[in-house]
């Protein structure tokens, strides 16, 4: 079946520790986002990549970052720069112009 | 950008009741869907619907991209439509701008 894969769903993350959470898709969408979301909140834009090797930031993209060498992957990296990383991460991927398909998400703590 | 307003913020609901979920939205629309979050965080696309009605079931959308909202239409609730409710929409290429949601308690 085809998809959208994040993992893990869970994350624990000591104080000044690199962290990256994985995303990956076999639907053969050209684009890849990453969301944020706080408790009660609506999602924000870190990251989005619209084709391979290239990547734009969003709104809230200080403190993260991401490659796109393939393009069924989208991997996002927690930077110890990002100093309130406690959030669910949500990872979405869509055609050029087309709906987009989310990830189950992952839960970042920091301990 | 484009500015996304959902109405309104939380709705209780006994069930089998209707009811009516509003997204305004300040910019012509390319792409706009309507999601429901699920109590574990995952998001489920519910309709893709930049202009039209669209059916599925008890849930049904309308958008009217000249005056720029859209609607979600929730018919005979059930306890399982409970959780939060997100517009989301784009203008151009830009990525999806999201709404703060609707919460939904449906209960018994």
């Amino acid at each position: 079946d085809g998809g959208i894969t994040q993992s893990p769903k869970y994350l624990f993350r000591k104080e000044g520790q690199n962290v990256t959470l994985s995303c990956e898709q076999n639907l053969n969408h050209d684009a890849m986002y990453w969301y944020r979301q706080d408790p009660g909140q609506g999602l924000r834009l870190i990251y989005y990549s619209q084709i391979v090797n290239d990547f734009q930031k969003g709104d809230i993209a200080e403190g993260y970052s991401v490659s796109r060498e393939k393009k069924e992957s989208f991997p996002l990296t927690v930077t110890s720069a990002q100093k309130n990383p406690t959030a669910f991460y949500l990872c979405a991927s869509s055609m050029t112009g087309g709906g987009y398909t989310f990830g189950s998400g992952t839960r970042l703590t920091v301990v | 950008g484009i500015q996304v307003e959902q109405s309104p913020p939380d709705l209780i609901l006994q069930e089998g009741a209707n009811s009516t979920l509003r997204c305004n939205f300040s910019d012509s629309v390319n792409n706009l869907q309507w999601f429901h979050q699920n109590p574990w965080g995952q998001l489920i696309n519910l309709f893709y619907i930049p202009s039209g009605t669209k059916q599925n079931g008890r849930l049904s959308a309308t958008t009217v991209a000249t005056e720029r909202y859209s609607l979600l239409y929730i018919s005979s609730s059930q306890t399982t439509d409970s959780g939060v409710y997100f517009c989301a929409a784009n203008s151009g290429n830009t990525p999806l701008v999201f709404g703060k949601g609707t919460r939904l308690s449906v209960i018994a």
